[in-house]
């Protein structure tokens, strides 16, 4: 169980175009999911926290205009890069938490990997 | 949450126990240790987490000293594919996102 997937798992874009990314939680509700973004030798830095059917949380830093988050329903959280540039090039981290067994773990998405041109 | 301290870097031979540890003196009574690891190019993994007792699982083992101001997570027989970055993270079951330190970067050799 718990298991968390994304889509894609890798992307290649113009810069100024915008970027979705898809976060779900395959068997397992997720009443909070978080975004992270890792640089090359670097560890992983939160972006943002979102809960159900509530705006996101962002760390000190983040652009919420410009990283949106959506989370609509108890499986899916999805990310969307506006206006990509270079230096939004990264790999982006998604994880879940439920409630019950599943409110003690973080689970993580296997990441998607994103390059702006 | 209380910060952890782990080393760098460690080296294990396949087939020996590999054990990482953590200082976290500052932990407090409601945190828990919990351990992840990551493996190139792929989202963290979940191995364990403790509150006092030590704990095992199919992965690994966890020991937490008595005070709690440490831990050590043991890979009872290291394979190749153990090779990653593990990360040593304390926070309270309410406590939210997972914070990520710099980790210990393990290579097992052959």
């Amino acid at each position: 169980g718990a298991v968390v997937s994304q889509h894609p798992s890798w992307v290649i874009c113009k810069s100024g175009t915008s970027v979705k990314i898809e976060c779900r939680s395959l068997d397992f509700q997720a009443t909070t999911m978080f975004w992270y973004r890792q640089f090359p030798k670097q560890s992983l830095m939160l972006m943002a926290t979102s809960n159900e059917g509530s705006k996101a949380t962002y760390e000190q830093g983040v652009e919420k205009d410009k990283f949106l988050i959506n989370h609509a329903s108890l499986t899916l959280s999805t990310l969307t890069v506006t206006s990509a540039h270079p230096e939004d090039s990264s790999f982006y981290i998604c994880s879940a938490r439920g409630w019950g067994s599943f409110q003690e773990t973080q689970y993580f998405g296997p990441g998607t990997r994103l390059l702006v041109l | 949450d209380a910060k952890t301290t782990q080393p760098t870097s460690m080296d294990c031979a396949e087939g020996r126990a590999a054990n990482l540890p953590c200082n976290h003196s500052t932990i407090s009574g409601n945190e828990y240790v919990y351990w992840y690891r990551q493996i190139h190019s792929q989202g963290p993994q979940y191995i364990i987490h403790g509150l006092k007792n030590n704990e095992t699982n199919e992965m690994a083992s966890l020991i937490i000293t008595e005070d709690r101001k440490s831990s050590t997570l043991i890979l009872p027989h290291a394979t190749l594919r153990d090779t990653a970055v593990y990360y040593c993270i304390v926070r309270a079951l309410s406590g939210y996102a997972l914070n990520f330190g710099k980790g210990t970067s393990l290579l097992v050799t052959p």
